[in-house]
């Protein structure tokens, strides 16, 4: 079935070790998103790429950069995660054109644990 | 700012009860609303889209209702089962062209036995 796939489900790091969450997709949508979910939160937008333009947030960290190689692949890079980017980091998928707007289609998300 | 209220935080009802769950934002010139179910530690599941020019979207037992010029949108869970227990979060637009959300925090349901 075509989906949203994160790896990995469960990610580990120390506080100030770089860190990489991979999203792919085999629904070919042109639009791809992050989301930063706190306990309990909303989930927070943090960038999203069209094609292959980045648009980021205007409160989203220096810290935290992304990567669109292809279609498919979209990588959230944490350069030197805190405590506070402990999270479910959500990669989401969207097909916009002609004016009209699709369905977003989530991954099932990395939780984030910062030792 | 767009700001995406959902009350109350938390609620409960009995199985077969039909379950409302009410959605608020800020600024009415959005482009699109949609609600979404999260299962516990999981990924958001899109349950039902509104575009800008619509009063309601169905799709089997639930039915979402949008009045933009008021700011509200409501989702209608009918008959409710165990299956339904789950959150569920409103979003709406922020912009033309980029599908970008503001997410509420959302309504916590249990479905009692």
């Amino acid at each position: 079935d075509a989906m949203v796939i994160q790896n990995p489900r469960y990610q580990v790091t120390q506080f100030g070790k770089p860190v990489t969450l991979s999203c792919s997709q085999t629904l070919n949508h042109n639009v791809m998103y992050w989301y930063q979910q706190k306990s309990s939160q909303a989930p927070k937008l943090l960038f999203h790429y069209y094609d292959k333009d980045f648009n980021n947030e205007a409160d989203t960290p220096d810290n935290f950069q992304s990567r669109r190689p292809n279609t498919s692949f979209c990588f959230l890079d944490i350069r030197s995660p805190g405590l506070g980017d402990a999270a479910m980091y959500l990669c989401a998928t969207s097909a916009i054109g002609a004016g009209q707007f699709e369905k977003l289609f989530f991954g099932s998300g990395t939780q984030l644990s910062v030792l | 700012k767009q700001e995406v209220t959902q009350i109350p935080a938390a609620l409960s009802v009995p199985e077969g009860e039909n379950l409302v769950l009410n959605c608020s934002f800020t600024d009415s010139a959005i482009y699109n609303l949609q609600w979404f179910r999260q299962d516990p530690g999981k990924g958001l599941t899109s349950l039902l889209l509104i575009q800008s020019s619509q009063r309601e979207q169905t799709s089997g037992r639930l039915n979402a209702s949008l009045d933009k010029s008021s700011g509200r949108s409501t989702l209608y869970i009918a008959a409710s089962q165990p299956g339904d227990s789950a959150t569920y979060l409103c979003a709406v637009s922020l912009d033309y062209g980029n599908n970008r959300l503001a997410f509420g925090k959302g309504n916590q349901v249990v479905v009692i036995p």
